[in-house]
């Protein structure tokens, strides 16, 4: 089965960075994604990582790590429109679509 | 923009009354999905497509039912409205390098 693991709320500073931490334990898939979700509104595709190591775009980075069960996003010049909660997912070994979805990261960006 | 609408956007309903939620996409996807989203459980699949007439379960598939009968929609049917079906409902499909993208979400409130 699959678990998937993130912290339910982080606060941090406006321009400042943060790192949003996913820990999973699952028996194999094929990929990682992160999601972006405004309160109100329907999750956006922020990033998927399929290989080991570091996916950079814009101000925000994923990463991953197989042999450690851990991926996490990187958020730099935080911007106040960056509050939103962000989702960590897992899609199974021959399960395309079929995402395994954390409870999400609710982040508050203060000014 | 994945050419994905959803219908109806809010609804409120008494237990017992049957809801059909709709799907309806313009990109000729043949993967479709319905998930809910609670507070405490996040995103969670009810039922997929892969096809027209072909439809499967998802993790919490019980009091669901679905079809497809053409391309471009996907009916979500609860049969009998239960105070546990409140959530907010979204459809997705599934993207080129396998991301899904989401409808803007259907809230349902059953009293």
């Amino acid at each position: 089965g699959q678990n998937i693991d993130q912290p339910t709320e982080m606060t941090a500073t406006e321009g400042a960075i943060v790192q949003i931490n996913c820990t999973y334990q699952t028996s194999g898939f094929n990929g990682l994604f992160w999601y972006q979700q405004h309160a109100g509104e329907a999750p956006t595709f922020l990033s998927y990582n399929v290989l080991d190591g570091l996916e950079e775009k814009g101000r925000f980075s994923s990463f991953l790590s197989r042999s450690k069960g851990y991926s996490y996003l990187l958020l730099k010049e935080l911007q106040m429109k960056d509050s939103a909660s962000y989702l960590c997912a897992v899609v199974p070994y021959n399960q395309g679509g079929k995402l395994i979805f954390g409870q999400g990261t609710e982040l508050s960006v203060k000014p | 923009d994945a050419g994905i609408t959803q219908s109806p956007r809010h609804k409120v309903t008494e237990t017992g009354t049957p809801v059909t939620l709709r799907c309806h996409q313009t990109e000729n996807h043949r993967y479709m999905y319905w998930y809910r989203q609670d507070p405490g459980h996040g995103l969670r699949l009810i039922h997929y497509s892969y096809g027209v007439k072909d439809t499967d379960k998802g993790e919490v598939s019980d009091g669901y039912s679905v079809s497809r009968s053409k391309t471009e929609d996907f009916l979500l049917t609860l049969e009998s409205a239960t105070s546990s079906q409140t959530s907010v409902y979204f459809c997705a499909i599934l993207g080129p390098t396998g991301e899904l993208f989401f409808g803007e979400g259907s809230r349902l409130t059953v009293l």
